[in-house]
């Protein structure tokens, strides 16, 4: 079943500018982790971040978690066009492998 | 490094007809393998997965089967497709050794039902 739901499901801004996509989750997990498609290609991983971690950083990305509101956000700082893809996040719970994805977010960024 | 790959890329088959999605990766032992499939428009559904040879795992009843002959390939079957089959199928690997960290997805397949 699908856990995480993103927000925005559609997003729209410039080159320069900052993105933020948020996620939500229902139970309690090992950790949360964001992937990028781009159109028709597989899924690439990220960043994770642990449930005992509250924020991240890798490159231009920044994750934060908060599980006691079971939500995750992840911020795309001075975006590019490159940048334009689906963004989803999948939660892992302590009970087995398998991940949980949203429905992702799907970001423009113009030139 | 280690790659995996899928094929065929894309696939148009009739209602009815039987379906086999080849997954094999390379560079790796004993991984952990996935069987992915997302709709037009949705996040991923996990249909099957593998922690070793023979051993596999369904996570939602239907029309679909896997089988692991060989440690690095994942074999995804049907004997008679159905129009909601259509999708694009993504097979996935995560170490064995690190089962709560990333996965690594291929290219994927692209499955029309007519």
């Amino acid at each position: 079943s699908q856990q995480g739901e993103e927000d925005p499901q559609a997003l729209s801004i410039q080159e320069g500018e900052n993105a933020t996509m948020n996620c939500s989750y229902k139970t309690s997990i090992n950790n949360l982790q964001w992937y990028r498609q781009n159109s028709g290609r597989g899924l690439v991983h990220l960043i994770l971040i642990r449930s005992n971690e509250r924020e991240k950083h890798s490159g231009r990305l920044r994750v934060t978690l908060d599980t006691s509101k079971k939500s995750s956000s992840l911020l795309i700082t001075a975006s590019r066009a490159a940048d334009t893809a689906s963004y989803f996040c999948a939660t892992n719970s302590n009970s087995g492998y398998a991940l949980n994805f949203g429905k992702g977010t799907s970001l423009l960024v113009t030139p | 490094s280690q790659t995996i790959h899928q094929w065929p890329a894309t696939l148009v088959q009739p209602v009815g007809s039987p379906l086999s999605l080849e997954c094999t990766v390379e560079g790796t032992s004993n991984p952990n393998l996935y069987w992915y499939r997302q709709a037009a428009g949705r996040g991923l559904q996990l249909l099957f997965y593998s922690v070793g040879i023979g051993q596999i795992s369904s996570e939602v009843p239907q029309n679909l089967s896997a089988s692991r002959p060989q440690d690095r390939q994942f074999i995804l079957s049907s004997k008679k497709l159905l129009l909601s089959d259509s999708g694009f199928y993504l097979c996935a690997w995560s170490a064995r050794d690190r089962p709560y960290n990333e996965q690594f997805f291929g290219p994927g397949t692209r499955l029309t039902v007519l």
